[in-house]
């Protein structure tokens, strides 16, 4: 059973802090994916990454940064939090190749910036 | 970049009436269209998916038509059922160095009333 896990279910910091969150796969994944969710917007991707220590920027990047030292672990920094940055955060990971291009989803973190 | 349109953003039908949500999307480079089903406190999980040397895939109660040429792809669910409630995403991905990188629409929130 595939399992993507992110390190916290809820968490509420304040403005100006630095916000680590922090994503797990044990599929062995090549491709990592953290993702933005708002009413009404959907999901937007915010970084991806197709190998450790690569990162590609997706549609929102500005504010965030990732990192990736292990292929199995996938980590999205909030350098100076910000109240317009309060929403569920959501993580993914998938295969590389044409032939299983499903995304696997942890469970979401709601922060709250406060 | 690819950008997907959803429509419509909330549908409501009554148990047992069929539900459609369609996609629209802009790179003729997109190949691989998958719909992905989120129920309320839950991730989003793959219902079903498309390429685009395919022109309809059904998998019982749920079928998936692509229309390359006009860049549409639409999900129908026949014969809803209350568990039927939940957001569904549509995603556009290409293959970019091998990785499927998945754009996602707005989000439709099916509600079936029993």
């Amino acid at each position: 059973d595939v399992k993507v896990t992110q390190s916290s279910r809820y968490l509420v910091k304040r403005t100006g802090e630095k916000v680590f969150l922090e994503c797990v796969q044990d599929m062995d994944h090549e491709n990592m994916f953290w993702y933005r969710q708002d009413p009404g917007l959907g999901l937007r991707l915010i970084y991806f990454s197709y190998d450790v220590k690569m990162k590609e920027k997706g549609d929102i990047p500005e504010g965030y940064s990732v990192s990736r030292e292990k292929k199995e672990r996938f980590s999205l920094i909030l350098e100076s939090a910000s109240t317009n940055q309060t929403s569920m955060y959501l993580c993914a990971s998938s295969s590389l190749g044409q032939s299983n291009t499903e995304a696997f989803f942890g469970q979401g973190t709601r922060l709250t910036v406060v | 970049g690819e950008n997907v349109e959803q429509h419509p953003s909330t549908l409501s039908v009554q148990e047992g009436d069929s539900a459609v949500i369609k996609c629209t999307y802009s790179d003729s480079a997109s190949n691989y269209f998958p719909w992905y089903k989120q129920e309320l406190g839950k991730r989003p999980q793959l219902i079903i998916d498309i390429r685009s040397n395919v022109g309809e895939k059904k998998d019982q109660r749920i079928a998936v038509t692509l229309n390359k040429t006009a860049k549409h792809f639409s999900l129908h669910i026949t014969e809803t059922q209350p568990e039927d409630s939940a957001v569904y995403f549509c995603a556009a991905s290409q293959a970019s160095g091998g990785s499927y990188i998945p754009t996602f629409g707005r989000g439709t929130s099916l509600i079936v009333h029993p």
